[in-house]
């Protein structure tokens, strides 16, 4: 069965630093991963979505990256801001069955 | 403004009260499905559905019914709730299934006294 990790469970950082989040899985079939995000009270906006025979995805200040042979993934965030400050979900696909999601790493941009 | 719905947004109900939260998408997605958040647990889903009239059990479907008789509507269906049911609850809906980016309603919390 499936798992996602997500270490740490809860991060603070200085506004403009770069920082990196990470998801590990235990089962490397998968189709594809997706990172989200979620603020408190909303719900989750989907950020960036890796296929499984892509390495990397990027979206502005975002960066996701994934490598199926080690179970990891990582979602690096360039110069930090407060508007950063939420919680972020990694989840995996692997195939018509329910996504799995991480417990997630609840992110603090302090300015 | 591309979107999914949920109403309500909040509610406190008592046990063996039925109750439809309902859930609905503007983008003529096929793909819906139900998740429950719950701290330490994280999301898990109820259920799905892959196109009109087709519904199909998640990872944690007792105490729920859906129905998916229009393309746009997804309610979830309490028939006599309880307080284990208590919970953040969302919609979510995807173009054709769950291997395409998923799109996430505001979520409704419940509470079951």
């Amino acid at each position: 069965k499936q798992e996602v990790t997500q270490i740490p469970a809860a991060l603070s950082v200085p506004e403009g630093e770069n920082l990196v989040l990470n998801c590990s899985f235990t089962d490397s079939a998968i189709y594809n991963l997706q990172w989200f995000r979620q603020d408190p009270g909303k719900g989750l906006t989907s950020l960036l979505l890796i296929q499984s025979s892509q390495r990397e995805q990027t979206s502005g200040r975002l960066n996701a990256s994934l490598d199926k042979s080690s179970g990891r993934s990582t979602l690096y965030i360039a110069a930090s801001q407060p508007g950063d400050s939420a919680t972020y979900l990694c989840a995996l696909n692997s195939g018509n069955t329910p996504l799995v999601f991480g417990k997630g790493t609840r992110l603090s941009v302090i300015a | 403004e591309a979107q999914v719905t949920q109403n309500p947004r909040y509610l406190i109900t008592v046990t063996g009260k039925k109750l439809t939260v309902t859930c609905s998408q503007n983008m003529n997605h096929e793909y819906m499905s139900w998740y429950r958040q719950d701290p330490g647990l994280g999301l898990r889903q109820i259920y799905y559905s892959m196109n009109v009239e087709v519904t199909d059990k998640g990872d944690v479907p007792e105490g729920y019914k859906v129905s998916r008789k229009e393309k746009r509507n997804f309610p979830l269906i309490l028939e006599s709730p309880s307080p284990n049911q208590t919970s953040l609850y969302f919609c979510a809906s995807s173009r054709a299934g769950p291997l395409e980016t998923q799109y996430f309603g505001p979520g409704t919390r419940l509470l079951v006294l």
